[in-house]
C-alpha cells in the first residue's frame, strides 16, 4: 500500500505571491507521479505526469519537480492569481503503472 | 469539459437498494477508472478496465462490481447500499492501460438515506 502525503493541508496567500507545496510518496516501486488541480464543484484536471528522477515540468505559471530517490515532488505557483484557488492533488502510480494512490490534497486560497 | 460523461449527476436512494452509475470515456480512450470520494477520505481508486477487461482492482467492496462494454462505456453497480456508501463517484479515462494523464468526468453524487 502506498501512502501519499501532502503538505500543507491548506494555504492562504495574497494575489501576486509565489507559493509551493509538497507531495511525499514511497520511493520504492515508483512508477509515476501525477498532479491534478481540482476546483470546487468541478472534476480533477490533470496538470503533470512525471516519471524520471530530476524531472521538471512547467505549464504557464505552474511548475513541478520530482525526486524519486527521496520520494518527494514540489508544485510551484508563481505570482498566484485568484483563479488559482483550488485543491491540488498529487497521486503516485503503483509499479504496474495503472493504480493511482492520491494524497489528501493542498487547498490553496488566493485573496485578491 | 474533459470529454468524459457520467450519468446520473445525482442519485438518492434507500439503504439496501441497488444502483448503476454510467460512464462514457473520451473518444479514443480505452481505459476507464472508477474512484470514490467520501466525505472524510480522499479519492480512492476502485477499479480499472482496459478495452473491456479488468486491469486493476483497488479498495472495491464485494457489493460493488463494474464492467466495460464493447462500445467502451462502463457501468459501476452498487448493491445492498449502506449509508456509508454515500459519496461522489468519479469515472476517469485515459488512452492507454498504464497511468498516463487521466481525464475525469463530472462525477455522480450518491446519497443513501
Amino acid at each position: 500500500i502506498l501512502n501519499v502525503e501532502q503538505s500543507p493541508q491548506s494555504l492562504h496567500v495574497q494575489e501576486g505571491d509565489s507559493t509551493n507545496f509538497t507531495c511525499s510518496f514511497p520511493s520504492s516501486n515508483f512508477y509515476a507521479l501525477h498532479w491534478y488541480r481540482w476546483e470546487t464543484a468541478k472534476s480533477p484536471e490533470a496538470l503533470f505526469v512525471m516519471t524520471l528522477n530530476g524531472d521538471e515540468k512547467k505549464k504557464g505559471r505552474i511548475s513541478a519537480t520530482l525526486n524519486t530517490k527521496e520520494g518527494y515532488s514540489y508544485l510551484y505557483i508563481k505570482g498566484s492569481q485568484p483563479e488559482d484557488s483550488a485543491t491540488y492533488l498529487c497521486a503516485s502510480a503503483n509499479n504496474a503503472g495503472n493504480m493511482l494512490t492520491f494524497g489528501g490534497g493542498t487547498r490553496l486560497m488566493v485573496k485578491p | 469539459d474533459s470529454g468524459v460523461t457520467q450519468t446520473p449527476k445525482h442519485l438518492i436512494t434507500a439503504t439496501g437498494q441497488r444502483v448503476t452509475l454510467r460512464c462514457s470515456p473520451r473518444s479514443g480512450d480505452l481505459s476507464v477508472y472508477w474512484y470514490q470520494q467520501s466525505l472524510d477520505q480522499g479519492l480512492q481508486f476502485l477499479i480499472q478496465y482496459y478495452n473491456g477487461e479488468e486491469r486493476a482492482k483497488g479498495n472495491i467492496l464485494e457489493r460493488f462490481s463494474a464492467q466495460q462494454f464493447p462500445d467502451l462505456h462502463s457501468e459501476l453497480n452498487l448493491s445492498s447500499l449502506e449509508l456509508g456508501d454515500s459519496a461522489l463517484y468519479f469515472c476517469a479515462s485515459s488512452v492507454e492501460a498504464l497511468a498516463g494523464e487521466q481525464y475525469f468526468g463530472p462525477g455522480t453524487r450518491l446519497t443513501v438515506t
